[in-house]
């Protein structure tokens, strides 16, 4: 049961464009919406988040915005740069602690110069 | 100001031997999680402790699997009797407290043979 889906394995875009990655959720109970990016052989690290009493959020190129209605969300890149190319994570948390999350399975952003 | 440090970061073992993973967590932090990443999947989390504490262990596989967090040095996730299926990617993260976003470490790759 996946219960935070990212429904695009991939995405290209061009340097300057902006990205939008899309995450869609069915877990009512999360509260809480997190972006990581990913490199090969790292671990994630953490962009940007947005609780369920808001519907954006924005932290210099990157904005996110929640739709609880549609339970979707998705992270917007403006302007896009070559060093964005990377695995992109949805996850999402609430209740027990905000690092329990249940996380999508990534979609790969490709920056093209 | 180190962040999340894991040790190591690559380990193979043959099937029917113990893997160790072990997690520093950042300084100050108290809560560590860890998730697994299976190839070409998202991160599924596994267990949640706090100081000498398990708090949450609902992502644990019920057998051969067990994780500590002691008073004093590390969180170890121990994998006794591995098979080739627990090869994965193991991450560990950690933060201040239940409310705030958790960083991660670089990850073990733990290659089973």
């Amino acid at each position: 049961d996946q219960q935070v889906k990212q429904n695009s394995p991939s995405l290209s875009v061009q340097e300057g464009r902006i990205s939008i990655l899309n995450c869609d959720y069915t877990n009512s109970m999360f509260d809480y919406f997190l972006w990581y990016k990913k490199y090969p052989a790292e671990g994630p690290t953490f962009l940007i988040s947005i609780s369920s009493i808001k519907d954006k959020n924005e932290d210099g190129r990157f904005t996110v915005f929640l739709n609880k209605s549609a339970k979707h969300l998705s992270l917007h890149i403006v302007p896009s740069q070559p060093g964005d190319s990377a695995v992109y994570f949805c996850a999402a948390g609430g209740g027990t602690s905000y690092g329990k999350l249940t996380f999508g399975q990534g979609t790969i952003l490709t920056v093209h110069p | 100001n180190a962040g999340v440090m894991q040790n190591p970061r690559h380990l193979v073992r043959r099937r029917g031997q113990e893997a160790r993973l072990r997690c520093s967590p950042v300084k100050g932090h108290s809560h560590v999680y860890w998730y697994r990443q299976l190839p070409e999947e998202g991160l599924k989390f596994m267990v949640y402790l706090q100081k000498e504490n398990i708090i949450d262990e609902s992502g644990m596989p019920k057998e051969r699997f067990s994780a500590e967090f002691p008073k004093e040095g590390p969180s170890i996730l121990r994998i006794q009797q591995v098979v080739r299926g627990d090869s994965a990617a193991y991450f560990c993260a950690s933060s201040h407290d239940k409310n705030t976003e958790a960083f991660f470490g670089q990850g073990t790759r733990l290659t089973v043979v």
